[in-house]
């Protein structure tokens, strides 16, 4: 029961231009919501994170949109750079236990 | 560098065998959580044990078994091996908040590459 979905396995962009990344999610009761990127032979590393209670969070180039009614989240990269070339995982919680994540999106940053 | 360690980083072995996959947490995290990233899988939430006790259980099999120990490491103990177990074991810490509920980010490890022949 994949309750995260990431239904984009790959995304390429150009150097410069805006990178998004989506995330679809289930279950109603998630109340957090993050962001992982993942670099090939590494644990993921965390990059952002919101609260249900928000519909944005920003940080730097990076922003997280939050959608409650359509139960969707999109990750925003501007302006995308080659190192940020990896696999973006999205999560969510409702316990602060648990969390669900999805299946990844490779990003390619193509100079 | 997460400050989490995970050993081995390989592990080869054959099916029917047992496995124990060790954790070291950051400094001061008292919760570790266990997951299994398979090939073209997301990362599936296995268990979590904050300070020793376990607060949550998510997709593992009962062949499977976790543990966390007084200095806070944890292993996880896999048995039984199948084919299917072979994937990518991912440890994981975190910074609580009250009573081992953390809506913080956690601090992966590098993973132990499970491969069952």
């Amino acid at each position: 029961d994949q309750q995260v979905k990431q239904n984009s396995p790959s995304l390429s962009v150009q150097e410069g231009r805006i990178s998004i990344l989506n995330c679809d999610y289930t279950n109603s009761m998630f109340d957090y919501f993050l962001w992982y990127k993942k670099y090939p032979a590494e644990g993921p590393t965390f990059l952002i994170s919101i609260s249900s209670i928000k519909d944005k969070n920003e940080d730097g180039r990076f922003t997280v949109f939050l959608n409650k009614s359509a139960k969707h989240l999109s990750l925003h990269i501007v302006p995308s750079q080659p190192g940020d070339s990896a696999v973006y995982f999205c999560a969510a919680t409702y316990t602060g236990n648990q969390f669900y994540f999805g299946t990844g999106t490779s990003l390619t940053v193509i100079p | 560098d997460s400050g989490v360690t995970q050993t081995p980083k390989h592990l080869i072995t054959a099916t029917g065998q047992r496995v124990t996959l060790r954790c070291s947490p950051r400094s001061g995290d008292l919760s570790v959580y266990w997951y299994q990233q398979s090939l073209d899988q997301g990362l599936q939430f296995l268990i979590q044990y904050y300070n020793g006790e376990e607060r949550a259980k998510g997709n593992i099999l009962e062949r499977f078994s976790a543990q966390q120990f007084p200095d806070l490491h944890s292993e996880l103990n896999l048995s039984s091996l199948e084919l299917g177990d072979s994937a990518l074991y991912f440890c994981a810490s975190s910074v609580e908040g009250v009573a081992g509920v953390s809506y913080n980010e956690q601090f992966f490890g590098p993973g132990t590459r499970l491969t069952v022949l």
